[in-house]
């Protein structure tokens, strides 16, 4: 069974940065991009970026670009999203999500970030 | 980048009727996607390539379209089907998501 986990909910302050983890289980890690995706409270669904688990090849939003950074983890077969400079617009839920060619098949439970001083 | 945009925003169906969300892309994409997002849970893969159902969905629900103009369609409404409904696109960069639909039971 495929399984996406995330990391705990986040409580940061403004300017700070934030490393959220999706480790995964049921499926061959390498061969499979990993999107994140951002959906604010009552908001649409945007797309941030993806990694390849193969080799870490990324793809950006260019609207994500200087704000979130995407890592693997192979030997854990664990994806990571660094999120800099966070400022109350970042306060949002994060899931991760496989990608099966052109969508999405799996996604996280999601995890809520946050931003208050 | 592409814009999707679904309507009705809101919405509201009685056990047994039919519904129908429409999605509408600012240019011409090959395929639409459809995910179900009930209050607090993630997003649910619903139908993939524009008419697939993905595995596990009931067969009341069916996708269809093409061009600039898909819908997904539940035949006959049931409790558990109210939810936000998304349409997603990924025919070019950056995939996009329509605003959402929400379905409530009558």
């Amino acid at each position: 069974e495929v399984q996406l986990q995330q990391s705990g909910a986040e409580l940061v302050k403004p300017g700070a940065s934030v490393k959220l983890s999706c480790k995964t289980s049921g499926y061959t890690f390498s061969n499979y991009y990993m999107s994140w995706l951002k959906q604010m409270p009552g908001q649409n669904i945007e797309w941030i970026g993806n990694i390849y688990g193969g080799n870490g090849g990324t793809g950006y939003n260019q609207k994500f670009k200087g704000k979130a950074t995407l890592t693997v983890d192979k030997s854990s077969s664990t994806a990571y999203m660094d999120l800099s400079s966070l400022t109350s617009e970042d306060s949002a839920v994060y899931f991760c999500a496989r990608n099966y060619g052109s969508y999405f098949d799996y996604w996280g439970q999601g995890v809520m970030v946050t931003v208050s001083s | 980048e592409i814009v999707l945009t679904q309507s009705p925003t809101t919405t509201a169906a009685s056990p047994g009727e039919k519904v129908t969300i429409t999605c509408l892309a600012s240019s011409s994409v090959s395929n639409m996607y459809w995910y179900q997002q009930k209050s607090g849970a993630s997003p649910k893969l619903l139908i993939y390539s524009t008419s697939s159902l993905a595995s596990g969905v009931p067969d009341r629900f069916s996708g269809s379209g093409s061009g600039t103009s898909y819908s997904l369609t539940i035949n006959t409404m049931e409790a558990e089907d109210a939810a936000t409904y998304y349409c997603q696109q990924w025919s070019s960069n950056p995939p996009t998501f329509g605003a959402g639909t929400k379905l409530e039971l009558k």
